[in-house]
């Protein structure tokens, strides 16, 4: 069974660093073919794709409002994807979810979320 | 900066048919688009419904369809049953790994 299991709720403080994560199982986290995606869904609001990490080679690709805000990664010696910050904002309260993609056309899978409070 | 649109809201009768469309800025939406659907009901992590157009994954009831229509991507639900009450959002693929999400349908069973 497909799973992607998500790091816990986070509160921080404006201009903290914070790094979440995504850890995978029940499929070959390695295959080339597979890559975990991030989106944002603000209070309220729709979702928002953030941006994509292929584990096979780690290659990464951000959309342009999200490009040089927040580092995509993975390890796959653990199957564990990861969303990172260097400087939080209060704009970056948000639940944020992982999502398997599978070549070019196939999301298929999600995490449960991770909500992400930044306030002083 | 590419925009994708759909209806804010819809409403639809228990046992009716609905149609949720997902327009492009850019123009028609085509194949190459790999459009993908997802369910969201409240305090939910969304839930894959269709993807590359018109295939449904195994947990989607064969009573929820995807297609192209008019030059955009449309997800129609049948015989609607309270439970498909939700937001509902569709995702348009612009060149390898690059996506963008519509703005969401409130659909409201009625």
């Amino acid at each position: 069974e497909v799973q992607l299991v998500q790091s816990g709720a986070e509160v921080k403080k404006p201009g903290e660093s914070l790094k979440i994560s995504c850890k995978a199982s029940g499929y070959n986290f390695n295959d080339i073919n597979y890559w975990i995606g991030w989106v944002r869904q603000m209070p309220g609001k729709g979702l928002e794709w953030m941006g994509i990490v292929y584990p096979g080679d780690s290659d990464t690709r951000y959309s342009p409002s999200f490009q040089g805000q927040v580092t995509v990664s993975a390890d796959k010696s653990i199957s564990t994807a990861y969303l990172h910050w260097r400087s939080l904002k209060a704009s970056d309260t948000a639940i944020y979810y992982c999502a398997r993609g599978y070549g070019l056309a196939t999301i298929d899978y999600c995490g449960q979320g991770t909500l992400v409070t930044v306030s002083s | 900066q590419t925009v994708v649109t759909q209806e804010p809201s819809l409403t639809v009768s228990p046992g009716g048919t609905v149609t949720l469309t997902c327009a492009s800025s850019t123009g028609a939406v085509t194949y190459a688009n790999y459009p993908n659907w997802f369910q969201q009901k409240p305090g939910q992590a969304p839930r894959a419904l269709i993807y590359s157009t018109s295939n449904r994954h195994s947990w989607t009831p064969g009573r929820i369809s995807g297609s192209l229509l008019g030059g955009k991507a449309a997800l129609t639900l049948s015989g609607v049953q309270p439970e498909d009450e939700a937001d509902y959002y569709c995702l348009l693929s612009y060149g390898v790994a690059h996506w963008v999400f519509g703005g969401g349908t409130k659909l409201t069973v009625l």
